[in-house]
C-alpha cells in the first residue's frame, strides 16, 4: 500500500506556466519533506514543513501542509527548463524508526 | 566539503550471488540510512544506522544486512541476488538520529546503481 500518493505522475509544460504537484495521504505525518532528483543523481532536500498549515516559499516555489498534515503541495511560478526533474515528497511519522516514507514522485518536464 | 559519497557506481551481477555497497557520510555525520529506488518508484527505506547500532530496518528480507564502523561509513550487504534487487541503492547521511517527531535534513549520495541478470 502506497501511504503517499503523488499526482500527477508526469507533467509536461512549457517555460513560463504554472504548476501545482500533489502529495496525499490518509495517514498523519509528524513532517513532510519535498526533494528533487536528477537522473544519476540522488535527492536534494528542497524544503521540511513541520507545522499544520504551514506555508514555504523558495523563490518560485511555494509549499504548504496541510492543516490536518495528512496532505502537501508544491507549486511552481513561471516555471523554467532549469524546473526540470523529478519531485518526491516523503513524509515522516511519530513513534517510527525514523525511515521517510517516499511518494512514488512526480516527473516534470519544462520545455524552453 | 565533500558530500555522501558511494562506491561503485554501477554494479552488474548475477542472480545468486553476493553483493556489497559502501557509503562514506559527510564528515561529522553519525547517522547513515540506506534506501532503495526501482525505476519509476520513490525510494523505500531499508536500513538506519546511529553511533555503530541499527537504529530502523525496513521490511525487506534478511538476505540484506548492513553495518556501520568507527568512522561512520556503511556497507550493504546482499545475498543471494534476485532479479527484483536491481535498483537504484541510495545513501543518506544526517547529523542526528532521524526520529519520527523530528527528522534532521537527510543528505543522498548519488547512488549505486546495481544491474542482476
Amino acid at each position: 500500500t502506497q501511504l503517499l500518493e503523488q499526482s500527477p505522475q508526469f507533467l509536461s509544460i512549457q517555460e513560463g506556466e504554472n504548476l501545482t504537484v500533489y502529495c496525499n495521504s490518509s495517514s498523519v505525518f509528524s513532517s513532510l519533506q519535498w526533494y528533487r532528483q536528477e537522473p544519476g543523481e540522488g535527492p536534494v532536500l528542497l524544503v521540511t514543513v513541520v507545522t499544520g498549515g504551514e506555508v514555504k516559499k523558495l523563490k518560485r516555489l511555494t509549499f504548504q501542509f496541510g492543516d490536518a498534515r495528512k496532505d502537501s503541495s508544491l507549486h511552481i511560478t513561471a516555471a523554467q527548463p532549469g524546473d526540470t526533474g523529478l519531485y518526491l515528497c516523503a513524509g515522516a511519522q511519530w513513534g517510527s524508526q525514523g525511515n521517510l516514507i517516499f511518494g512514488k514522485g512526480t516527473k516534470l518536464s519544462v520545455k524552453p | 566539503d565533500a558530500g555522501v559519497t558511494q562506491s561503485p557506481t554501477h554494479l552488474i551481477k548475477t542472480r545468486g550471488q553476493h553483493v556489497t555497497l559502501r557509503c562514506s557520510p559527510i564528515s561529522g555525520h553519525k547517522s547513515v540510512s540506506w534506501y532503495q529506488q526501482v525505476l519509476g518508484q520513490g525510494p523505500q527505506f531499508i536500513f538506519q544506522y546511529y553511533e555503530k547500532e541499527e537504529r530502523g530496518r525496513g521490511n525487506f528480507p534478511d538476505r540484506f544486512s548492513a553495518r556501520q564502523f568507527p568512522n561512520y561509513s556503511s556497507e550493504l550487504n546482499v545475498n543471494a541476488l534476485l532479479l527484483g534487487d536491481s535498483a537504484l541503492y541510495l545513501c543518506a547521511s544526517s547529523s542526528t538520529a532521524q526520529r519520527g517527531s523530528y527528522n534532521s535534513p537527510l543528505h543522498f549520495g548519488n547512488g549505486t546503481r546495481l544491474t542482476v541478470t
